[in-house]
């Protein structure tokens, strides 16, 4: 079936420092990823739709210049986290498309110190 | 606007039980509906996909059902077991969501032995 790795599993990372998190599809190619963000005890909240050599759509609320995302190929999304604060600590899960539907990523969590 | 609905918030039930888990969704002009189920700290495992042309799907001792005038799908869980306990998230894919899931809040289930 169609893979999702995320890289790293976990990070903690220092306030003020950038964190990047990889998504790579690993048996299929997606011109489509994901960008999700889950809160202790919340449900997932869609943060960005990335697509394969354009500009990412980022949903309401979140800053670009805070998450930037690049999907330089069919199988390589990453998101960087800048300027990192405790509040941006949370868990951070990719998608990836193919078709009408999405195949998930283990998550990243992330920790701010 | 598009929302998706679960309840309850929570549900603890002893071992053995037959359940039910709810959700909602507004607009009824859905592509499809997924279950997964999410253990704590990790990613998602999807259980069921139906598609809007379908009623049901079945998997072993899961059954999810589709009522798309109504707006509703369930998640029947049959002869529970404690290693079913888990958060069980609805994700509902609009024809008109560029491919976006939303996601409800969930349902913590604990199955007690």
């Amino acid at each position: 079936g169609a893979v999702v790795s995320q890289h790293p599993s976990w990070v903690i990372c220092k306030s003020g420092t950038s964190v990047k998190i990889e998504c790579r599809s690993l048996d299929f190619q997606a011109t489509t990823m994901f960008w999700y963000r889950q809160f202790p005890k919340q449900s997932l909240m869609l943060m960005a739709t990335s697509n394969e050599g354009s500009k990412a759509t980022y949903e309401q609320g979140v800053e670009k210049d805070k998450f930037l995302i690049n999907h330089a190929s069919l199988t390589l999304s990453t998101l960087t986290v800048t300027s990192a604060h405790p509040e941006d600590s949370s868990f951070y899960i990719c998608s990836a498309r193919v078709s009408y539907e999405q195949y998930f990523g283990p998550g990243t969590r992330l920790t701010v110190t | 606007k598009q929302e998706v609905t679960q309840i309850p918030a929570a549900l603890s039930v002893p071992e053995g039980e037959n359940l039910v888990l709810n959700c909602s969704f507004t607009d009824s002009a859905i592509y499809n509906l997924q279950w997964f189920r999410q253990d704590p700290g990790k990613g998602l495992t999807s259980l069921l996909l139906i598609q809007s042309s379908q009623r049901e799907q079945t998997s072993g001792r899961l059954n999810a059902s589709l009522d798309k005038s109504s707006g509703r799908s369930t998640l029947y869980i049959a002869a529970s077991q404690p290693g079913d306990s888990a958060t069980y998230l609805c994700a509902v894919l609009w024809m008109d969501s560029s491919y976006k899931l939303i996601f409800g809040s969930g349902t913590r289930l604990l199955v007690r032995p």
